[in-house]
C-alpha cells in the first residue's frame, strides 16, 4: 500500500533552536517528494522537490535530505523563527503511465515558541 | 501572477442540500487537483483535469460528487446531497505539465455539513 508516514506529529520549540522532520514512505514507483509548508487557514506551499538522485536540497533555513535505498527523507530547520509555525507536509510523487499522482503524509504540527 | 482561488472559504449547509465550490487555477496551467482533508487525516485525492478532460476520478467517493472543468478553465465541484461524512477541508490545486513543476493550492474551503 503507497503510504506516506510523518513523525513527530507535532513539536513545539524555542525560537532560535532548531529541529527536524522525519518522512517514511512506501510509494512506488517513486518519482519525486515534496516538503511543503501549511500555515493555518491557507493552502500547502511547496519548500523543496527532490528527486531519486538528490539527496540533499536547501531552500533558505530549511534543508531537505532523501535516503531513497531507505526510502526516509528529513526536513532540517535552522535557526528556528516564529513565522515557522504551520504544519509541515511530506508529499511523495508516483509514477503511473506518463502521469503523477500525490501521495500526501499527515503532516508534523510545529510551533515555535518565543 | 494571481495564485489559485477557491470560492467560497467557508460553507454550512445541513444534510441533503446541494453545495458547489469553485476554483479557479492558475492561468495557464492545465493541470487542476481536487484533493480533500477530513479531521485529523492526511489529504486525500478526488480527482485530476488536463485541460477540460478528467485525467483521473479514482478519488471521488461516489456519485453524490460531481466535478467539471468548464472550457479548461475554472472547475466546480458539486455535492448533491451532502451527507455529514462529506465535512472537511476542499483544496484545489493546478500546477504545469512536468513533475518539477509544484502544486499551488488555493486556501482551501472549509464545508461543514450538519
Amino acid at each position: 500500500k503507497n503510504q506516506v508516514e510523518q513523525s513527530p506529529q507535532s513539536l513545539i520549540i524555542l525560537e532560535g533552536k532548531n529541529c527536524t522532520l522525519q518522512c517514511n514512505y512506501t510509494v512506488s514507483p517513486f518519482s519525486n517528494l515534496r516538503w511543503y509548508k501549511q500555515d493555518t487557514g491557507r493552502g500547502p506551499v511547496s519548500l523543496t522537490i527532490m528527486t531519486f538522485s538528490e539527496n540533499t536540497k536547501s531552500n533558505g533555513r530549511y534543508t531537505a535530505t532523501l535516503d531513497a535505498d531507505t526510502k526516509q527523507s528529513s526536513l532540517h530547520i535552522t535557526a528556528s523563527q516564529l513565522s515557522d509555525s504551520a504544519s509541515y507536509i511530506c508529499v511523495v510523487s508516483q509514477s503511473l503511465a506518463g502521469t503523477y499522482k500525490y501521495i500526501f503524509g499527515t503532516g508534523t504540527r510545529l510551533k515555535v515558541l518565543a | 501572477e494571481a495564485g489559485v482561488t477557491q470560492f467560497p472559504s467557508h460553507s454550512v449547509i445541513e444534510k441533503g442540500q446541494t453545495v458547489t465550490l469553485r476554483c479557479d487555477p492558475i492561468s495557464g496551467h492545465d493541470n487542476l487537483y481536487w484533493y480533500r482533508r477530513v479531521m485529523g487525516k492526511e489529504i486525500k485525492f478526488l480527482l485530476h483535469f488536463v485541460k477540460e478532460s478528467k485525467q483521473d476520478e479514482s478519488g471521488m467517493p461516489n456519485n453524490r460528487f460531481l466535478a467539471e472543468r468548464t472550457g479548461g478553465t475554472y472547475s466546480t465541484l458539486k455535492v448533491q446531497p451532502a451527507e455529514l461524512e462529506d465535512s472537511g477541508v476542499y483544496f484545489c490545486a493546478s500546477s504545469h505539465q512536468g513533475f518539477r513543476s509544484p502544486l499551488h493550492f488555493g486556501n482551501g474551503t472549509r464545508l461543514t455539513v450538519t
